[in-house]
């Protein structure tokens, strides 16, 4: 079976300090991965997601980046953090979709709760 | 672009009772819904689905149903239980780039359920 495993899943971090967030999938391969972060009170928007190693799209811009240097792990990152980067920030991988399979739910991890000071 | 919008929460209900969490949605095309659920401190799951107008996902005693005519997804439950406390999302899929799968998720709405 499939598994997801992020970590750390908290973190207090002082502002203008970098972050490495990780994300790895078991049980699969070439899945797509995405990150996700949910800030409080409000939904959740996806930050970037990648369909294959080093290949990377960004939904919003921002103050973080990601990282893929093997087909089953995803890195979020940021050289300077900003208080606005706190929030809880979730992995989540899915299937590649095509003619063949037309599931299309993404699995999530456990999340990381972010919290800048 | 495509949107969700869901009931504003929070929502508290008794043991018991029945429980409707609303979502409407703005697609082009036709998305497939999902209904996923987040436990306090956990990650998401997917609790049900419909890929299709008509379909019915169903899953632990809850359930929503694919309406085109009207663009919603309501969840629906006869019969609630204190575990069932947790934070309710509904999500559309939007394009898919080279295979990916994009989710677009409305505001979440907190469910509590007294004893």
């Amino acid at each position: 079976s499939q598994t997801i495993h992020q970590w750390p899943a908290t973190l207090v971090q002082p502002v203008g300090s970098p972050l490495s967030l990780e994300c790895t999938v078991e049980g699969t391969s070439n899945p797509n991965l995405y990150w996700y972060r949910q800030a409080a009170g409000r939904g959740l928007q996806l930050l970037f997601y990648s369909v294959g190693i080093g290949q990377i799209s960004s939904e919003v811009p921002q103050n973080l980046s990601a990282s893929r240097p093997q087909d089953r792990q995803f890195i979020l990152s940021s050289k300077k953090l900003l208080l606005s980067d706190s929030g809880f920030y979730l992995c989540a991988w899915s299937l590649f979709r095509d003619r063949g399979n037309m599931n299309t739910e993404a699995f999530f991890g456990q999340g990381t709760r972010l919290t800048v000071v | 672009g495509n949107s969700v919008t869901q009931m504003e929460g929070p929502v508290t209900l008794s043991e018991e009772a029945f429980l409707t969490i609303n979502c409407t949605y703005t697609a082009t095309g036709y998305p497939s819904l999902f209904w996923y659920v987040q436990y306090p401190g956990e990650g998401l799951q997917l609790l049900l689905k419909a890929t299709k107008a008509d379909d019915k996902g169903s899953n632990k005693g809850f359930e929503a149903t694919y309406r085109k005519e009207t663009t919603s997804f309501h969840l629906e439950k006869g019969s609630v239980q204190v575990s069932d406390s947790a934070v309710y999302f509904c999500a559309l899929s939007d394009f898919q780039i080279q295979g990916a799968q994009k989710l677009v998720f409305g505001q979440g709405t907190r469910l509590t359920i007294n004893p």
